[in-house]
């Protein structure tokens, strides 16, 4: 069972550069999540999609955009990398109050 | 109303200690608290949740306790092992519906040999 999957698990990007950061899950959930995790500040919340087709902000969405492409998948964009948005990033998705989580992505902006 | 309160930050014991996380959340609204287990490298994996009806829920050697007056939770683990070592995080939100997760701010547990 794959559960949730996050690809890369590693990136480097220079100060401006963009990515996707992309997310897929084989459980069928309706909900799906982005998290970011930085030392102190546990996991907060920058994104999500409560049903196929819907997305909302969570706590913190500034310089970051998402696209729930089907069901199964949910990609993070990041437009202009800043080093503010180094971190490990989450996806997690949830049928139900139980949430799944993939294995993040560690980023680093230089 | 949305804040879950999660103490302490981090915490030592000796292997076969008992540590003990606590929580205290404000939305009475929420009906379902679990906990998260993270490893590092990894996500977090749910390890245990409780819904108010119950006073304590026990799964091997993890324990919920709830005290619904108090809007407290708390997370202990008897005869703790160093394989225990990781970060717990409490969480709470509604059992029905759509409520997103609102997570505590993680407790770094480091059990010694």
């Amino acid at each position: 069972n794959a559960g949730v999957t996050q690809t890369p698990k590693f990136q480097v990007l220079k100060t401006g550069q963009s990515m996707t950061l992309q997310c897929a899950q084989d459980m069928n959930h309706n909900s799906m999540y982005w998290y970011r995790q930085d030392p102190g500040m546990g996991l907060r919340l920058i994104y999500y999609s409560a049903s196929e087709g819907t997305t909302d902000k969570g706590e913190v969405p500034n310089g970051y955009n998402v696209s729930r492409l089907n069901k199964r998948e949910f990609s993070l964009r990041l437009e202009s990398a800043a080093p503010s948005q180094t971190s490990v990033y989450f996806c997690a998705s949830s049928e139900g109050a139980a949430a799944f989580f993939g294995q993040g992505t560690r980023l680093t902006v230089v | 109303q949305q804040q879950v309160k999660q103490s302490p930050q981090s915490l030592i014991v000796q292997k076969g200690g008992i540590p003990i996380i606590n929580c205290a959340y404000e939305n009475t609204a929420f009906d379902y608290f679990p906990w998260y287990q993270q490893f590092p490298g990894k996500g977090p994996a749910l390890l245990i949740a409780i819904r108010p009806d119950v006073s304590e829920k026990k799964e091997g050697r993890f324990t919920i306790s709830f005290n619904k007056s108090a809007k407290q939770f708390s997370l202990h683990i008897m005869d703790s092992q160093p394989g225990d070592s990781a970060t717990y995080f409490c969480a709470a939100t509604r059992a029905t519906g759509f409520q997103k997760l609102v997570f505590g701010t993680g407790t770094r547990l480091l059990v010694s040999p």
